[in-house]
């Protein structure tokens, strides 16, 4: 079966440590992303890579970071630094970056710190 | 930059009610989204809307596309307890991104 796994499904860490959030896809997609949700605020743009060994910022990239160093893989690291990592977390890929293709979603991490 | 408004943010009906969410757009879009999530779920693509006043439907929902291609909504008839979720719309920006609606919460009486 074709997907997007992430794993794991709940996380919860102490305030100051660094976590990484994993994100494999087996659908041959060029293009991920990692998107937050926060309630009553829809899904807001992280990060996202168009092509292996390239990756942007998105509206709220600042706190995490990603890598790209294989087609199925997009980890990200939510660090000390985001002042609110406490969220839901959706990673997605679509076959291109083309404007017209949808995006596909993994089930997505929730993760707490305190 | 780009916005997309949608609007109501919560709905609550009686199920065999219809139920419509609207989003709109700061900007002319070359196609718009739409995405279901259940709750405790994922977003899952829906449908989605190219031309200038376009209508589509799937069984119960009708999805349309304005003549400006600035606004969209989705109708749904006769409301099932199967419906509930959020629905999101979704319309592409600069840098192949697609920004999302707050989504509409809604939930179904039975």
């Amino acid at each position: 079966d074709g997907g997007i796994t992430q794993s794991p499904k709940y996380l919860f860490r102490k305030e100051g440590q660094n976590v990484t959030l994993s994100c494999e896809q087996n659908l041959n997609h060029d293009a991920m992303y990692w998107y937050r949700q926060d309630p009553g605020q829809g899904l807001r743009l992280i990060y996202y890579s168009q092509i292996v060994n390239d990756f942007q910022k998105g509206d709220i990239a600042e706190g995490y970071s990603v890598s790209r160093e294989k087609k199925e893989s997009f980890p990200l690291t939510v660090t000390s630094a985001q002042k609110n990592p406490t969220a839901f977390y959706l990673c997605a890929s679509r076959e291109t970056g083309d404007d017209n293709s949808p995006l596909h979603f993994g089930n997505g991490t929730r993760l707490t710190v305190t | 930059g780009q916005q997309v408004m949608q609007i109501p943010q919560y709905q609550h009906v009686q199920e065999g009610e219809d139920f419509t969410t609207y989003c709109n757009s700061s900007t002319t879009l070359s196609n718009i989204q739409w995405y279901k999530q259940r709750p405790g779920g994922h977003p899952v693509f829906l449908i989605q809307l190219v031309k200038s006043g376009e209508v589509k439907k799937q069984k119960r929902l009708t999805f349309q596309f304005g003549e400006a291609k600035k606004n969209s909504s989705l109708h749904i008839t006769a409301t099932q307890t199967t419906d509930v979720g959020t629905y999101f719309c979704a319309g592409p920006r600069y840098g192949n991104k697609l920004v999302f609606g707050a989504g509409t919460i809604l939930r179904v009486k039975s």
